[in-house]
Protein backbone atom coordinates (compact mmCIF):
# COMPACT_ATOMS: atom_id res chain seq x y z
CA UNK A 1 0.00 0.00 0.00
CA UNK A 2 1.67 3.52 -1.00
CA UNK A 3 1.49 5.63 1.82
CA UNK A 4 3.74 8.06 4.21
CA UNK A 5 4.33 6.70 7.72
CA UNK A 6 5.61 9.49 10.92
CA UNK A 7 7.02 7.66 13.97
CA UNK A 8 6.17 8.48 17.06
CA UNK A 9 2.48 9.32 16.57
CA UNK A 10 1.94 11.53 20.00
CA UNK A 11 4.92 12.42 22.18
CA UNK A 12 5.23 14.74 25.05
CA UNK A 13 8.61 15.97 25.73
CA UNK A 14 10.91 18.49 27.62
CA UNK A 15 12.40 21.93 27.03
CA UNK A 16 15.33 20.72 25.91
CA UNK A 17 15.69 16.94 25.38
CA UNK A 18 16.18 16.18 22.08
CA UNK A 19 14.00 14.11 19.43
CA UNK A 20 13.81 12.86 16.21
CA UNK A 21 10.24 12.62 14.20
CA UNK A 22 10.49 10.26 11.80
CA UNK A 23 9.14 9.91 8.33
CA UNK A 24 9.15 7.44 5.35
CA UNK A 25 7.74 6.81 1.78
CA UNK A 26 7.28 4.17 -0.41
CA UNK A 27 6.00 5.88 -3.33
CA UNK A 28 9.35 6.82 -4.58
CA UNK A 29 8.73 10.42 -4.32
CA UNK A 30 11.71 12.54 -4.72
CA UNK A 31 10.21 15.92 -2.56
CA UNK A 32 9.41 15.60 0.88
CA UNK A 33 8.57 18.17 3.32
CA UNK A 34 7.36 19.16 7.26
CA UNK A 35 4.89 21.31 7.66
CA UNK A 36 3.34 22.26 11.59
CA UNK A 37 -0.35 23.04 11.88
CA UNK A 38 -1.90 25.37 14.97
CA UNK A 39 -5.10 26.59 15.07
CA UNK A 40 -5.15 29.88 13.31
CA UNK A 41 -2.56 29.31 11.38
CA UNK A 42 -2.82 26.77 8.87
CA UNK A 43 -0.11 24.74 7.62
CA UNK A 44 3.50 26.39 7.59
CA UNK A 45 6.25 24.33 5.89
CA UNK A 46 9.00 23.70 7.95
CA UNK A 47 11.53 22.43 5.65
CA UNK A 48 11.49 21.01 2.16
CA UNK A 49 13.80 18.23 -0.06
CA UNK A 50 13.98 18.47 -3.61
CA UNK A 51 15.94 14.79 -3.43
CA UNK A 52 18.36 13.05 -1.42
CA UNK A 53 21.18 15.60 -0.08
CA UNK A 54 18.96 18.78 -0.94
CA UNK A 55 16.81 20.10 1.36
CA UNK A 56 15.97 24.13 1.99
CA UNK A 57 14.19 25.99 4.48
CA UNK A 58 10.55 26.64 4.40
CA UNK A 59 8.26 29.16 6.45
CA UNK A 60 9.34 28.10 9.89
CA UNK A 61 12.46 26.41 9.93
CA UNK A 62 13.67 28.16 13.43
CA UNK A 63 14.63 25.42 16.00
CA UNK A 64 14.29 22.60 13.20
CA UNK A 65 16.51 20.17 11.48
CA UNK A 66 15.88 17.83 8.92
CA UNK A 67 18.38 15.25 6.92
CA UNK A 68 17.72 13.50 3.28
CA UNK A 69 20.58 10.72 3.10
CA UNK A 70 17.83 8.02 1.53
CA UNK A 71 15.11 8.79 -0.93
CA UNK A 72 12.59 7.25 1.25
CA UNK A 73 13.17 9.17 5.14
CA UNK A 74 12.95 12.57 6.01
CA UNK A 75 13.79 12.55 9.86
CA UNK A 76 12.66 15.82 11.67
CA UNK A 77 15.45 16.76 14.54
CA UNK A 78 14.55 18.81 17.30
CA UNK A 79 18.07 19.65 19.10
CA UNK A 80 16.25 21.73 21.92
CA UNK A 81 12.66 21.46 22.14
CA UNK A 82 10.78 24.61 23.42
CA UNK A 83 7.17 25.15 24.46
CA UNK A 84 6.36 27.10 21.26
CA UNK A 85 7.28 23.89 19.11
CA UNK A 86 4.03 22.65 21.06
CA UNK A 87 2.77 21.77 17.53
CA UNK A 88 0.63 19.31 15.07
CA UNK A 89 3.87 17.69 12.49
CA UNK A 90 2.85 16.67 9.21
CA UNK A 91 4.98 14.86 7.13
CA UNK A 92 4.10 15.21 3.27
CA UNK A 93 5.63 13.38 0.20
CA UNK A 94 4.79 13.84 -3.68
CA UNK A 95 6.39 13.22 -7.27
CA UNK A 96 6.07 16.39 -8.75
CA UNK A 97 7.52 18.73 -6.44
CA UNK A 98 5.59 21.63 -5.26
CA UNK A 99 3.40 21.29 -8.27
CA UNK A 100 1.59 18.19 -7.90
CA UNK A 101 0.00 16.08 -5.10
CA UNK A 102 1.55 16.52 -1.49
CA UNK A 103 0.13 12.72 0.59
CA UNK A 104 0.28 13.64 4.00
CA UNK A 105 1.55 11.32 6.97
CA UNK A 106 -1.00 10.47 10.04
CA UNK A 107 0.59 13.47 11.88
CA UNK A 108 2.63 13.77 15.20
CA UNK A 109 0.91 15.58 17.91
CA UNK A 110 4.10 17.05 20.08
CA UNK A 111 3.91 18.38 23.46
CA UNK A 112 7.16 19.89 24.93
CA UNK A 113 6.38 20.90 28.79
CA UNK B 1 8.26 35.70 -1.07
CA UNK B 2 4.70 34.01 -1.25
CA UNK B 3 1.85 34.97 0.93
CA UNK B 4 -1.19 33.12 0.56
CA UNK B 5 -4.56 34.74 2.70
CA UNK B 6 -7.93 32.90 3.08
CA UNK B 7 -11.60 33.73 3.82
CA UNK B 8 -14.36 33.41 5.71
CA UNK B 9 -11.99 31.40 8.55
CA UNK B 10 -15.38 29.66 9.19
CA UNK B 11 -18.43 29.13 7.38
CA UNK B 12 -22.20 27.66 8.18
CA UNK B 13 -23.95 26.46 5.54
CA UNK B 14 -27.41 24.48 5.02
CA UNK B 15 -27.72 21.42 3.64
CA UNK B 16 -28.40 21.77 0.14
CA UNK B 17 -26.85 25.61 -0.13
CA UNK B 18 -23.73 26.35 -1.56
CA UNK B 19 -19.86 26.75 0.23
CA UNK B 20 -17.69 29.61 -1.51
CA UNK B 21 -13.94 29.72 0.01
CA UNK B 22 -11.91 32.54 -1.70
CA UNK B 23 -7.92 32.79 -1.80
CA UNK B 24 -5.54 35.64 -2.61
CA UNK B 25 -1.79 35.07 -3.28
CA UNK B 26 1.43 37.11 -3.85
CA UNK B 27 3.45 36.14 -6.00
CA UNK B 28 2.66 36.05 -9.54
CA UNK B 29 5.21 33.30 -10.44
CA UNK B 30 2.81 30.77 -8.86
CA UNK B 31 0.81 27.83 -11.29
CA UNK B 32 0.11 25.82 -9.37
CA UNK B 33 -3.27 25.96 -6.52
CA UNK B 34 -4.28 22.75 -4.60
CA UNK B 35 -7.33 22.73 -2.45
CA UNK B 36 -7.03 20.46 0.48
CA UNK B 37 -9.60 18.76 2.76
CA UNK B 38 -9.17 18.12 6.58
CA UNK B 39 -11.62 15.99 8.48
CA UNK B 40 -11.52 15.73 12.39
CA UNK B 41 -8.11 14.30 12.94
CA UNK B 42 -7.65 13.32 9.73
CA UNK B 43 -4.75 14.26 7.51
CA UNK B 44 -5.17 16.89 4.79
CA UNK B 45 -6.21 15.24 1.20
CA UNK B 46 -6.46 16.90 -1.79
CA UNK B 47 -9.17 17.38 -3.26
CA UNK B 48 -9.01 19.43 -6.22
CA UNK B 49 -6.11 21.41 -7.96
CA UNK B 50 -6.02 24.23 -10.96
CA UNK B 51 -2.73 25.19 -12.63
CA UNK B 52 -2.45 28.76 -13.94
CA UNK B 53 -3.20 27.67 -17.78
CA UNK B 54 -6.70 26.90 -16.72
CA UNK B 55 -9.84 29.05 -15.64
CA UNK B 56 -12.04 26.53 -13.87
CA UNK B 57 -11.60 23.08 -13.17
CA UNK B 58 -15.04 21.08 -11.85
CA UNK B 59 -15.51 17.81 -10.29
CA UNK B 60 -18.65 16.91 -9.25
CA UNK B 61 -19.98 18.65 -6.58
CA UNK B 62 -16.21 20.65 -6.58
CA UNK B 63 -15.07 23.68 -8.97
CA UNK B 64 -12.30 25.75 -8.81
CA UNK B 65 -11.83 29.19 -10.59
CA UNK B 66 -8.58 31.36 -10.67
CA UNK B 67 -8.07 34.98 -11.50
CA UNK B 68 -4.52 35.52 -12.54
CA UNK B 69 -4.80 38.91 -13.14
CA UNK B 70 -6.38 39.71 -9.75
CA UNK B 71 -4.40 36.87 -8.06
CA UNK B 72 -7.06 35.14 -6.47
CA UNK B 73 -8.93 31.47 -6.32
CA UNK B 74 -11.78 30.11 -4.85
CA UNK B 75 -13.48 26.80 -3.95
CA UNK B 76 -17.07 26.19 -5.13
CA UNK B 77 -19.27 23.16 -3.52
CA UNK B 78 -22.79 22.86 -4.69
CA UNK B 79 -25.36 20.87 -2.74
CA UNK B 80 -23.21 20.86 0.31
CA UNK B 81 -23.61 17.90 2.50
CA UNK B 82 -22.65 16.61 6.08
CA UNK B 83 -20.32 15.20 5.00
CA UNK B 84 -18.69 18.56 3.44
CA UNK B 85 -17.96 19.35 6.91
CA UNK B 86 -14.11 19.85 7.52
CA UNK B 87 -11.47 22.34 7.50
CA UNK B 88 -10.56 23.38 3.98
CA UNK B 89 -7.02 24.62 2.91
CA UNK B 90 -6.16 26.49 -0.34
CA UNK B 91 -2.35 26.63 -1.17
CA UNK B 92 -0.52 28.18 -4.04
CA UNK B 93 2.85 26.87 -5.15
CA UNK B 94 5.28 26.82 -8.77
CA UNK B 95 8.02 29.02 -7.55
CA UNK B 96 11.48 27.79 -8.39
CA UNK B 97 12.28 27.66 -4.48
CA UNK B 98 9.98 24.33 -4.27
CA UNK B 99 8.24 25.87 -1.40
CA UNK B 100 3.91 25.51 -0.78
CA UNK B 101 2.48 28.01 0.47
CA UNK B 102 -1.13 27.20 2.73
CA UNK B 103 -3.67 29.59 3.57
CA UNK B 104 -4.73 29.33 7.80
CA UNK B 105 -8.21 27.28 6.25
CA UNK B 106 -11.73 27.76 6.25
CA UNK B 107 -13.62 25.33 9.00
CA UNK B 108 -16.43 24.54 7.32
CA UNK B 109 -19.77 23.11 9.06
CA UNK B 110 -23.19 21.83 7.07
CA UNK B 111 -25.74 21.66 9.68
CA UNK B 112 -28.80 19.11 8.28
Amino acid sequence: EAQVTQNPRYLITVTGKKLTVTCSQNMNHEYMSWYRQDPGLGLRQIYYSMNVEVTDKGDVPEGYKVSRKEKRNFPLILESPSPNQTSLYFCASSLGGNTDTQYFGPGTRLTVL
Amino acid sequence: GENVEQHPSTLSVQEGDSAVIKCTYSDSASNYFPWYKQELGKRPQLIIDIRSNVGEKKDQRIAVTLNKTAKHFSLHITETQPEDSAVYFCAAGGDSWGKLQFGAGTQVVVTP
